[in-house]
């Protein structure tokens, strides 16, 4: 069955170093989704991209975040520096496409990252 | 913005009850009402979607209500099993953009 890849699982980093994670959409979804998970809280929606432009970027602190998806098919979100309050679940999720109405997201395992 | 709730935060249940979690959402414009389910440190997994025209929508044991005007949804879970323990989220799109708008879950617990 097609999933949702993401690497790495668990990352540690401290502060003001850069981190880079990376997402392997399922084979065929037009459209990518990053999501910041603080313990405790819902997902949070960071970028969405439609193939390798993004159509959502309005929550994503782009003072530090950024994200690309150059080919279209697989994505980096890197944060330069890292800072304490990062540390959450980074989820990626996909989905075939929105376009027309609802498409069912798919969602990775996630990355874990811990600012010490 | 969209705020969504979830009461309680966190059940634990005998095996074989029935239980009901809830979600509210602030702005009744929306699209689409979805649950999802999240066992410790994974991904999440689509459970049921609910349409903005439509008032419930079941899945073997599991039965989802829209009541729209209120902004409320409920997840009826019938005959709970230790397996599904998990955390409970729902997620409401306002504009069909797939756009989620995510509540902070209730963490469920089925003790055998």
């Amino acid at each position: 069955e097609a999933e949702v890849a993401q690497s790495p699982r668990y990352k540690i980093t401290e502060k003001s170093q850069a981190v880079a994670f990376w997402c392997d959409p399922i084979s065929g979804h037009a459209t990518l989704y990053w999501y910041r998970q603080i313990l405790g809280q819902g997902p949070e929606l960071l970028v969405q991209f439609q193939d390798e432009s993004v159509v959502d970027d309005s929550q994503l602190p782009k003072d530090r975040f950024s994200a690309e998806r150059l080919k279209g098919v697989d994505s980096t979100l890197k944060i330069q520096p890292a800072e304490l309050g990062d540390s959450a679940m980074y989820l990626c999720a996909s989905s075939h496409n929105p376009a027309g109405g609802y498409n069912e997201q798919f969602f990775g395992p996630g990355t874990r990252l811990t600012v010490l | 913005k969209q705020e969504v709730t979830q009461i309680p935060a966190a059940l634990s249940v005998p095996e074989g009850e029935n239980l009901v979690l809830n979600c509210s959402f602030t702005d009744s414009a929306i699209y689409n009402l979805q649950w999802f389910r999240q066992d410790p440190g994974k991904g999440l997994t689509s459970l049921l979607l609910i349409q903005s025209s439509q008032r419930e929508q079941t899945s073997g044991r599991l039965n989802a209500s829209l009541d729209k005007s209120s902004g409320r949804s409920t997840l009826y879970i019938a005959a709970s099993q230790p397996g599904d323990s998990a955390t409970y989220l729902c997620a409401v799109d306002q504009t069909g953009a797939n756009n989620l708008f995510f509540g902070t879950g209730t963490r469920l617990t089925v003790i055998p």
